[in-house]
């Protein structure tokens, strides 16, 4: 069973497109992420939400929307995509928000954009 | 603002030894520390979580050491084999997120 599940595992689409990827968790956890992993392979957290509300917007442009239907669902909507936006895009869950507990890792979406 | 580091960023060993790896974080005000695996084109694999209060935690051959007030942690890997190879991040979690060192790429070769 996965835990944390990622779709798609890999994208590749055109500048100034939009494109979604979605996650979900079935552990039942309260809190979401999204972290982006750049070219460096350096981690940085984006988003986090907390039983469906925003709780963390790490200034990421506003290109970048967050969705979450409910607490075991964070979609990430891209519009006008550019080139910059290519990385390894991973999501994840903790049983809550405090940052005392463990966070588990989807498998990560690869996302190019030519 | 959190800075973690991780030295050293890439480490080839020879099947057998034992290695360290560091981690160095600039405010000791956490939650916890937790160490990752990560593969190549793939996702990140949780070998080990130290809570603030704890000094180290130990899973099979890894052991992982946290000294809070001088911001360190390192990661002890015993007799590593080819199947140790990755790269290893370190995360800090403070209030709400993690913050992610610059990991370090081990290889261990037969």
């Amino acid at each position: 069973d996965t835990a944390v599940s990622q779709t798609p595992k890999y994208l590749v689409t055109q500048m100034g497109n939009d494109k979604s990827i979605k996650c979900e968790q079935n552990l039942g956890h309260d809190t979401m992420y999204w972290y982006k992993q750049d070219s460096k392979k350096f981690l940085k957290i984006m988003f986090s939400y907390n039983n469906k509300e925003l709780i963390i917007n790490e200034t990421v442009p506003n290109r970048f929307s967050p969705k979450s239907p409910d607490k075991a669902h964070l979609n990430l909507h891209i519009n006008s995509l550019e080139l910059g936006d290519s990385a390894v895009y991973f999501c994840a869950s903790s049983k809550d928000s405090t940052g005392g507990q463990p966070q588990h890792f989807g498998d990560g979406t690869r996302l190019s954009i030519l | 603002k959190q800075e973690v580091t991780q030295i050293p960023a890439a480490l080839s060993v020879p099947e057998g030894e034992n290695l360290v790896l560091n981690c160095s974080f600039t405010d000791s005000a956490i939650y916890n520390l937790q160490w990752f695996r990560q593969d190549p084109g793939k996702g990140l694999t949780s070998l080990l979580l130290i809570q603030s209060s704890q000094r180290e935690q130990t899973s099979g051959r890894l052991n992982a050491s946290l000294d809070k007030s001088s911001g360190r942690s390192t990661l002890y890997i015993a007799a590593s084999q080819p199947g140790d190879s990755a790269t290893y991040l370190c995360a800090v979690s403070g209030f709400q997120k993690l913050v992610f060192g610059t990991g370090t790429r081990l290889l261990v070769s037969p």
